[in-house]
Order: structure tokens, then sequence, then C-alpha cells
């Protein structure tokens, strides 16, 4: 069992925008940042948002994150069949003294 | 750009010692500003921080992992290292090593990941 639930599945049509939730506790999510990454079928995963909200260089502005309290969600919007992918958050784990990561959540573009 | 290339065997046999190698390139694994780090993800699972360490030698490890890991660092050689010992076919999966920014509560996150290398635990 991960420390953070995702939903294991989300879909949305092609164009639409689509969240995805990130819950944790005041041990982890609570009192440290929240980053998120992007893993395409068969590669490695990719940062696409960090500290909450702040994007890397070269990731569109379609993807957006926040954080509330215990929980966090990634929103992206314009959704294109290439966003199709295992979608995963992680922070800090103060308790554990560790990094840890969401399940993860299986993007569809129908 | 920074990369990170992991190299290692394929197949470990069950209570032997993994031992992995991350080799940087296109920057100094001599800076201050970050650790390096490995993360596995059995095959169809999610993320599993093993540990991480900074480049003047102290490391922090996943306490479920216990006392199985350990992680090194060779700045002449631009590369880190991790052992983990007494492999059984639970830790069969892909490991990644990754530029860790900021341990603990100073923002904690991977960027970038080298493209994984997959280790299967089989007699």
């Amino acid at each position: 069992q991960s420390v953070l639930t995702q939903p294991p599945s989300v879909s949305a049509a092609p164009g639409q925008k689509v969240t995805i939730s990130c819950s944790g506790s005041t041990f982890n999510i609570g009192y440290n940042y929240v980053s998120w990454y992007q893993q395409l079928p068969g590669t490695a995963p990719k940062l696409l948002i960090y500290e909450n909200n702040k994007r890397p260089s070269g990731i569109p502005d379609r993807f957006s994150g926040s954080k509330s309290g215990t929980s966090a969600t990634l929103g992206i919007t314009g959704l294109q069949t290439g966003d199709e992918a295992d979608y995963y958050c992680g922070t800090w784990d103060s308790s554990l003294s560790a990094s840890v990561f969401g399940g993860g959540t299986k993007l569809t573009v129908l | 750009q920074l990369q990170l290339q992991e190299s290692g065997p394929g197949l470990v046999k069950p209570s032997e010692t993994l031992s992995l190698t991350c080799t940087v390139s296109g920057g100094s694994i001599s800076n201050s500003n970050y650790y390096w780090g490995w993360i596995r993800q059995p095959p169809g699972k999610g993320l599993e921080w093993i540990g991480s360490i900074f480049y003047r030698g102290g490391s922090n490890h996943n306490p479920s992992l216990k006392s199985r890991v350990t992680i090194s660092v060779d700045t002449s050689k631009n590369q880190f290292s991790l052992k983990l010992s007494s492999m059984t076919a639970t830790d069969t999966a892909a490991y990644y090593c990754a530029r860790h920014w900021g341990l603990g509560g100073d923002g904690n996150w991977f960027d970038p990941w080298g493209q994984g290398t997959l280790v299967t635990v089989s007699s």
C-alpha cells in the first residue's frame, strides 16, 4: 500500500481537462512539497511539476499543480492522445524519513 | 544537458547482492545543490525510493529496506552506485537512478532520470 493515495485510473476526451488527485497526511503532503511525474509506456518517469506548482523548462502550461492541506492535484488541459501515460505524485514523509510516491494513475484519452 | 545511465547485471540469483552503477554525464556529480538517488519499479507496479547520496558521501535510504542497502559515490568517475543484498524475487524491478533535488523538506524531486535497467531475480 502506498503512503499517498491516487485514483487507479482517469479518462477524458481529447481537448478536455482532467484532474488527478493525490491524498496524504500532515506528515507528508501537509508539510512538504509535492512533485508530479509522467511515465509514458516503456519509458522512465519524467518530472512535470515540482514544489507543488512549478513547471520545469520545456513542460507546457497545459500541466498545472496545486496543493491544499493534505492533498495535491495535477491538472491537464487540452488533452492529447500523447498524454496517455501513468502519472505519479511524490513528496517527503517526515515520519518515515523517506521519499514516497503515490500508487500511480493511468490516464486514458478516449 | 545532464544525463544519467544505469549499468549492471540484468539477472541476479536469490540471496545474492545486486550491484548497479549510475554514470553521470554532462555535469559534475560534485555539486552541493542536490543528492543522487535510486528508485525502483516492480513490473506493473508503482515507484519506490531506495535511497540517495550526497557527493561527499552522506546518504539516506528507505527504512523499509533496512540494512540491505549501501549507496556509494566515486567523484573521480562521476558515478554513484547501489548495492542491495539478500535479493529475492520481490526485488525484481526496473531500477532507475536520478538527480535528487532537495532531500527531505527542501523540495524533494527527481530530475532527470536515467532510462532504467531491468533486474530479474531468478535461479
